[in-house]
């Protein structure tokens, strides 16, 4: 089967870092994304993990341990907009399918 | 980045009516494209596989005859909605995989409300 857990909600103060967990257990593993989502918008691309380590792109970093089945999503220097829902997703079987999991709502106060 | 269009954006329909989604890839070919539903503050949940020229995977609990996918292109997937009722409001993305970019590119969803 497939599993894909995250925390529903965090709440985080502007400037500050945030970690946002991930763990996963999928019939398969092509590879780990994160992608952040507005209300009412598409999600939008992050990072890509494939293996093991830190992926590091400006203010967002990402991790990634497949043997713990494991990733979290890391953001510095937090602003108001970076207020959202902040999506794990897994590649997972025939055609490269996206397994997302249920997201997690940051919400960044002043 | 690869592009990828949906129409309409948005939509109102009376119960019982069917609506079409069409998903384009703009600059790239595309042989699968991948549906998605999201309801409010939920994540996204993968409805069907569409390729080019077969017939579409739908992921279990999905009716495929209610849920009808169309890849008759490699630029064109189209989701119709057939007798849509209200608990068939949602947001409904497409996206798909442009292979150089090593990313899934999203369509910017439509919203589908039924009366």
């Amino acid at each position: 089967g497939q599993n894909i857990d995250q925390p529903t909600e965090m709440t985080a103060t502007e400037g500050a870092i945030v970690q946002i967990n991930c763990t996963y257990q999928t019939s398969g593993f092509n590879g780990l994304f994160w992608y952040q989502q507005h209300a009412g918008e598409a999600p939008t691309f992050l990072s890509y993990n494939v293996l093991d380590g830190l992926e590091e792109k400006g203010r967002f970093s990402s991790f990634l341990s497949r043997s713990k089945g494991y990733s979290y999503l890391l953001l510095k220097e937090l602003q108001m907009k970076d207020s959202a829902s902040y999506l794990c997703a897994v590649i997972s079987g025939g055609y490269n399918k996206l397994i997302f999991g249920a997201g997690t709502r940051l919400a960044v106060h002043p | 980045g690869a592009v990828v269009s949906q129409h309409p954006s948005r939509v109102i329909c009376k119960s019982g009516t069917s609506v079409k989604i069409e998903c384009r890839s703009l600059d790239f070919q595309a042989t699968t494209m991948f549906w998605y539903r999201q309801f409010p503050k939920q994540s996204l949940m993968l409805m069907a596989t569409s390729n080019e020229g077969s017939k579409a995977t739908y992921e279990q609990g999905v009716e495929k005859d209610k849920f009808l996918i169309n890849h008759a292109s490699l630029t064109l997937s189209t989701l119709t909605v057939t007798s849509a009722h209200p608990e068939d409001s949602s947001f409904y993305i497409c996206s798909s995989w442009e292979g150089s970019y090593n990313e899934q590119f999203f369509g910017p969803g439509t919203r589908l409300t039924v009366l």
